[in-house]
């Protein structure tokens, strides 16, 4: 199994400012992903993390409030931009293989409140 | 589009078993995942299953999926307070386009 990594594990940032989510994988992935989590709520895909290329986005997600980079197999960012408290929720990094390995692994998320 | 549907609370005696049930839509799932959050935590992987199995052990917990009515359940065996959390049901089309139900919170009662 892969181990996920993310900093930081909580955070508390004002309104109009952006947060940069760092997930580190300890082994190479094909697959990372990143979902938003609001209280009490299911996962919500919000785009896929390709590396080298721009991210692929869900429907209803957009690059300039979502910026992702993933410049390796193992590291990647989700940058929330111009927060408002809409945007409190947990963020969270998965990362797996794809094809006939098909398990997802992920890290232990990223609490953000918006004030 | 994909749908994953689950009861949202269930309240079991320690020492019972649980079983936690979850329906989905899309006829394409080829992986069928059940996943374990605590409080404050990630997602843990607990199992997964493959379309073309109708069941699945591994220790205290059993998987059992019905594809024709797209029905998969997650039987935990002898259930105490360390289970107490929220299981997420998931599917997938070959390890892409995850989609989760909305979780199933499991209190563990003394």
């Amino acid at each position: 199994s892969a181990v996920i990594s993310q900093k930081p594990s909580r955070d508390i940032c004002q309104r109009g400012t952006s947060l940069t989510i760092q997930c580190q994988v300890d082994s190479q992935v094909t697959m990372m992903f990143w979902y938003r989590q609001q209280p009490g709520q299911s996962l919500t895909l919000i785009a896929t993390a390709n590396q080298g290329s721009e991210a692929t986005y869900e429907s209803g997600f957009v690059i300039d409030k979502f910026p992702i980079s993933r410049p390796n197999l193992t590291f990647s960012t989700l940058t929330v931009s111009n927060m408002s408290p809409e945007d409190s929720s947990i963020y969270l990094c998965s990362g797996g293989t794809g094809g006939g390995k098909t398990e997802a692994f992920f890290g232990q998320g990223t609490r953000l409140t918006v004030v | 589009g994909e749908d994953v549907e689950q009861s949202l609370f269930l309240s079991v005696r320690e020492g019972d078993s649980s079983v936690i049930n979850c329906t989905y839509t899309d006829s394409s799932s080829t992986y069928l995942y059940w996943y374990k959050q605590e409080p404050g935590a990630g997602l843990q992987l607990l199992t997964y299953i493959f379309s073309n199995m109708d069941m699945k052990q591994d220790q205290r917990l059993t998987v059992l999926l019905n594809k024709k009515d797209k029905h998969l359940s997650l039987r935990i065996a002898d259930t105490q307070t360390g289970d107490s959390a929220i299981y997420f049901c998931a599917e997938s089309n070959y390890g892409q386009n995850f989609v989760f139900g909305p979780g199933t919170r499991l209190s563990v009662l003394p």
